[in-house]
Formats: C-alpha cells, structure tokens, sequence
C-alpha cells in the first residue's frame, strides 16, 4: 500500500544551527501535506501546511519544501532551539470524498545546548 | 490545539470493564477522528466523522464504538472486545480545509 515515511529516525544537532527534516510520500494523488511538532505526552501540534499548487511555504523559522517531482516534503527550522527538540512528523491527505490523513512514524529532533 | 479538549488526561480500565474517553471542540469543525498511537508507532485511524449522525470505520476499529450525536461532540467507547487497549487516544478535527488538529490526548492504561 501507499505510505508516508521519513528518512531519518533521530536528527541531532547543535543550537542556532538549521535543521531540516524529510518525509517521502508515494501517493501522487495527494494534494495536502502537514507538518506536526509532538513532545512527550502532548498531543501533536500543527507546524505548517501547503498544497500541492504550492512548493514552498513559509512560516515562522520554519519553510516546508515540496517537491513534487520526487515526492518529497521537507521541513526546514532554522536557528533550531532547545524549545524545539521533539518528535516531528508528516502527513499527507487527498482532498475529494472522504478526506482521510496518513501519518509518517516521524523523526526525533535533539537540539544540543 | 486550545480548540479541542480531551478528557480525562490518564484513564485505567480493568479487564472486561468498557469506559469512554471524551472528546469535545468549539471550533465548528465537522469532521473529527480517533486515532491511537503506541510507542515508535504512527498514528493509526479508529474512526472519524464527517457529518453528525455519522460515522465510519478506519483501520483498527474492532473493539471500539463511537457515536456523533452533536457536532461538538465525538465520543470513544474501548470495549472488554479490544485486548490490547493500552495505548494514547488522540482526537483530532478538520475544517474548512485544513488540519486535522489534534486535541492533548487520553492516555489509557490497563490495570
């Protein structure tokens, strides 16, 4: 079947650097993507969206990137900070019908002092 | 997301015993989901609704029932059907063509 995956299970990295985050999807039918912050024991939170017309988005210290081409999604933090270390994951949905997500597993963010 | 609130935070079942998990939002979404998560897992769909007064299967949903009597509302009942109902709730709902948005979640623990 058609799933969304990331491709690293654990990102560490420093303080103020950028982090960037990737998901592959297989469904080309998919027009909707999201990106969710979770810390342990929370529910997940809403990061960023974009559309299928849209291969760029821009948020506050965060850009997702969509190509289409490759489907590929991915998130960019930039000056990554303590607040930000969590566990971060994508979904993909198609609109028309029923409008049904499908989660990735995500990808643990460490951010080092 | 401060729109949707699930209630109680932590639950216990004993074995054989049926108990609900809440789960209201005043954002006027119409649809909302169950979804569970078990550790190193994504999130697997249990049910959702699109409108009141209906609702559909996803993809775990033996064991468990839900009714969308208001829109506001979306209760889910974990039944002594489910055998390995251990594991976090989350609700979620989606409206005017975003989302979903995910409310704390119910962590449920059999005792």
């Amino acid at each position: 079947g058609e799933s969304v995956g990331l491709h690293l299970p654990t990102l560490s990295v420093q303080e103020g650097d950028n982090s960037i985050i990737n998901c592959a999807y297989s469904n080309s039918a998919s027009d909707y993507f999201i990106w969710y912050k979770q810390e342990s024991g929370k529910g997940p939170q809403f990061i960023i969206d974009i559309r299928s017309n849209m291969d760029k988005r821009q948020g506050q210290r965060v850009t997702v990137l969509l190509n289409k081409t490759v489907k590929h999604l991915s998130l960019q933090i930039a000056a990554t900070q303590p607040g930000d270390s969590a566990v971060y994951f994508c979904a993909e949905a198609r609109g028309g019908g029923s409008y049904i997500p499908t989660f990735g597993r995500g990808t643990s963010l460490i951010v080092h002092p | 997301d401060g729109g949707i609130t699930q209630s109680p935070k932590y639950l216990f079942r004993k074995e054989g015993q049926n108990v609900t998990l809440s789960c209201e939002q005043n954002l006027n979404h119409d649809a909302m989901y169950w979804y569970r998560q078990d550790p190193g897992q994504g999130l697997r769909l249990i049910y959702y609704s699109q409108i009141v007064n209906d609702f559909q299967k996803g993809d775990i949903a033996e064991g468990y029932s839900v009714s969308r009597e208001k829109k506001e509302s979306f209760p889910l009942t974990v039944t002594s059907a489910q055998k390995n109902p251990t594991a976090f709730y989350l609700c979620a709902t989606m409206g005017r063509g975003r989302g979903p948005f995910f409310g704390q979640g119910t962590r449920l623990t059999v005792v």
